[in-house]
């Protein structure tokens, strides 16, 4: 029973480069999401899908991409990581839509240090 | 704009007592409420929501929380708390009518940090 898995756990970027986070789910969920959680912020909402083919911005878009081109697959790129995007990263999913009572499931989180 | 508060950094409390983690919302229309728990170095797990129905809800781990529409609060609650409940916790609020581009907001989180 796999549900949200992310890779990869840890990774140290140098400014600059570029890198994708992947984020794979097996629960058949049309709904995927991409958070960053600081200390003091809580998680906040960077990119969001709601079915292969669509995907919009979030709270905090800038410098991360995404595409959604199956329904289990959902990553997110860096184009040019900056010291800023130091955070922790958690990828969601849920079932129906995004405005649905539905349990939003997390993945175990990816620690990004940009040096 | 929805909003959620958790008035409490951290929250101290011995073990064997009685715990409330507090949350307060803001929505337009009727919410529903969320609460989850994050381990150090691991990812949110889920512990209760409120969608409709009975204010009080029962979750994982012992766990329940009163939906309150009157004072608009959501408290996470335990009858007797164990040294393994010390995580950082999590209220979300999401706005079925709409309000935001994903419906869910999270607080700041609270430390509960219960003591032998």
């Amino acid at each position: 029973n796999a549900g949200v898995t992310q890779t990869p756990k840890f990774q140290v970027l140098k400014t600059g480069q570029s890198m994708t986070l992947q984020c794979a789910q097996d629960m058949n969920h049309e709904y995927m999401s991409w958070y960053r959680q600081d200390p003091g912020m809580g998680l906040r909402l960077i990119h969001y899908s709601v079915g292969a083919g669509i995907t919009d911005q979030g709270e905090v878009p800038n410098g991360y991409n995404v595409s959604r081109s199956t329904t289990e697959d959902f990553p997110l790129r860096l184009l040019s990581a900056a010291p800023s995007q130091t955070s922790v990263y958690f990828c969601a999913s849920s079932s129906a839509g995004r405005f649905s009572g539905n349990t939003i499931y997390f993945g175990e989180g990816s620690w990004l240090t940009v040096v | 704009a929805q909003s959620v508060a958790q008035p409490e950094d951290q929250v101290n409390v011995a073990e064997g007592n009685p715990l409330t983690v507090k949350c307060t919302y803001s929505v337009s229309g009727n919410p529903y409420l969320f609460w989850y728990v994050q381990y150090p170095n691991r990812g949110l797990q889920f512990l209760l929501k409120y969608i409709t129905g009975d204010n009080l809800v029962k979750g994982s781990y012992g766990f329940e929380a009163e939906f309150n529409k009157s004072q608009t609060s959501f408290h996470l609650k335990k009858p007797s708390a164990l040294v393994s409940d010390s995580a950082l916790y999590f209220c979300a609020v999401r706005d079925p009518g709409g309000g935001g581009a994903d419906g869910l907001t999270f607080g700041k989180g609270t430390h509960l940090i219960i003591q032998p």
